[in-house]
């Protein structure tokens, strides 16, 4: 079972750019999350969606934008990339919101230079 | 503001030398309290969920107990397969979770 698939797992940006992290899951989920880790610090929701068409803003949204088009896929786009967005990314899924475990996956490290 | 202290941060035990991992917690109306173990480059992978004071689960080497204002994770006899980042965290009734900063957890052969 593929689970969480996020793509690419590495990358390097400059200044300014842009760039899609992408996210898919096979679990027929309906909420999709997106959470940055920093050394040190509790992971940080972005955003969210709780189904197609609805995505709503976490607690760290400047900087990105998001959408949810299908079930499965749930991207998440960096404009403007700054350093501040170096940061290890994590896409997760979960059947519903409340009292539910989370499945995640493997992460995307971003640095932005 | 919800907010989640993991202690100690980093903790290094002996093979076989059980300790515990502390998550203190402040929350408005906790609907459940989370523990999560996060592998060197991967993402996290769920192990309990907890509801309410009093509450208690195991899992092999692994027990987590909560009060109202925090959560243990007792690690009983572990083995160096345990080593991993362990985190908790906190739902209040919007649904969205608070982590904390997390515990380094290596255990020695």
């Amino acid at each position: 079972n593929a689970g969480v698939t996020q793509t690419p797992k590495f990358r390097i940006l400059k200044i300014g750019q842009s760039m899609t992290l992408q996210c898919t899951q096979d679990m027929n989920h309906n909420y999709m999350y997106w959470y940055r880790q920093d050394p040190g610090m509790g992971l940080k929701l972005i955003y969210y969606s709780v189904g197609a068409g609805i995505t709503d803003k976490g607690e760290v949204p400047n900087g990105y934008n998001v959408s949810r088009s299908t079930t499965e896929d749930f991207p998440l786009r960096l404009e403007l990339a700054a350093p501040s967005q170096t940061s290890v990314y994590f896409c997760a899924s979960s059947y519903g919101h409340l009292n539910e475990k989370l499945f995640f996956g493997s992460g995307t490290q971003l640095s932005v230079l | 503001e919800d907010q989640v202290t993991q202690s100690p941060e980093a903790l290094r035990l002996q093979e076989g030398e059980s300790s515990s991992l502390n998550c203190s917690y402040t929350v408005s109306g906790l609907r459940g309290l989370f523990w999560y173990r996060q592998d060197p480059g991967k993402g996290p992978e769920f192990l309990f969920t907890l509801y309410s004071a009093g509450e208690e689960k195991e899992k092999e080497r692994l027990k987590a107990t909560l009060t109202k204002k925090e959560s243990f994770l007792h690690i009983t006899a572990p083995k160096p397969e345990d080593s991993a980042t362990y985190l908790c965290a906190v739902q209040p009734p919007d649904g969205k979770l608070t982590f904390g900063q997390g515990t380094i957890l290596t255990v020695h052969p």
